[in-house]
């Protein structure tokens, strides 16, 4: 079946560093990739998706670039902020028809000033 | 826009009572409507799916008798935890299908607490 592997956190960063949180993904045919972003106390905020092979999804200065080749979804910011502290979740649905979604655990960022 | 509530944010229930969610979608039509539940620092579990007109169907292992699914409108999902027990206090999140997409929105979340 479809799986979602995401790094264990928290990751924990200086404002302004770098930011890559791995996902890989385990599914047939192409699924669509998706990051979610989860503030404290909130419900899921879609980030940013991708749905073909090469697609490169981007928001608020977040990028994931979809690799077939190596099934990964990795996302990336250049420059974090304090206001980026949050969970997020890579997820996936199957690439034929309407399928649920499948997450990944969740990886905690945490920024500080 | 894609703006799904829920309703109550949270909610504290005694032992033995119902206690019901709302999940609507404000600005769209959602024929699908998805129920998770969340615990603490974990990911979300999908418990049922339910389509509008239809009976939901439910994820193994979750207990359709005791978490019961009601999806009487294109805009509004109500799930009602019937006879709950501080086992069941969590925090649930619904999400609805758009149309024909693949895409998910979701709503805020509602947390439970069962004394």
């Amino acid at each position: 079946g479809n799986s979602v592997t995401q790094m264990e956190g928290p990751v924990t960063l200086s404002e302004e560093a770098f930011l890559t949180i791995n996902c890989t993904y385990t599914a047939t045919g192409y699924p669509s990739l998706f990051w979610y972003v989860q503030y404290p106390g909130e419900g899921l905020q879609l980030l940013l998706k991708a749905t073909k092979a090469d697609d490169k999804g981007s928001n608020k200065g977040f990028e994931a670039t979809y690799r077939k080749e190596t099934t990964s979804f990795h996302l990336e910011k250049g420059s974090v902020q304090v206001s980026d502290s949050a969970v997020y979740f890579c997820a996936l649905t199957g690439a034929t028809g309407f399928q649920k979604l499948v997450f990944g655990t969740g990886t905690r960022l945490l920024v500080s000033p | 826009g894609a703006v799904v509530s829920q309703h109550p944010s949270w909610v504290i229930c005694k032992s033995g009572t119902s206690v019901k969610i709302e999940c609507r979608s404000l600005d769209f039509q959602a024929t699908t409507m998805f129920w998770y539940r969340q615990f603490p620092k974990q990911s979300l579990m999908l418990m049922a799916t339910s389509n509008e007109g239809s009976k939901a169907t439910y994820e193994q292992g979750v207990e359709k008798d005791k978490f019961l699914i009601n999806h009487a409108s294109l805009t509004l999902s109500t799930l009602t935890v019937t006879s709950a027990h501080p086992e069941d206090s969590s925090f649930y999140i619904c999400s609805a299908r758009k149309g024909q997409t693949r895409e998910q929105y979701f709503g805020p979340g509602t947390r439970l607490t069962v004394t």
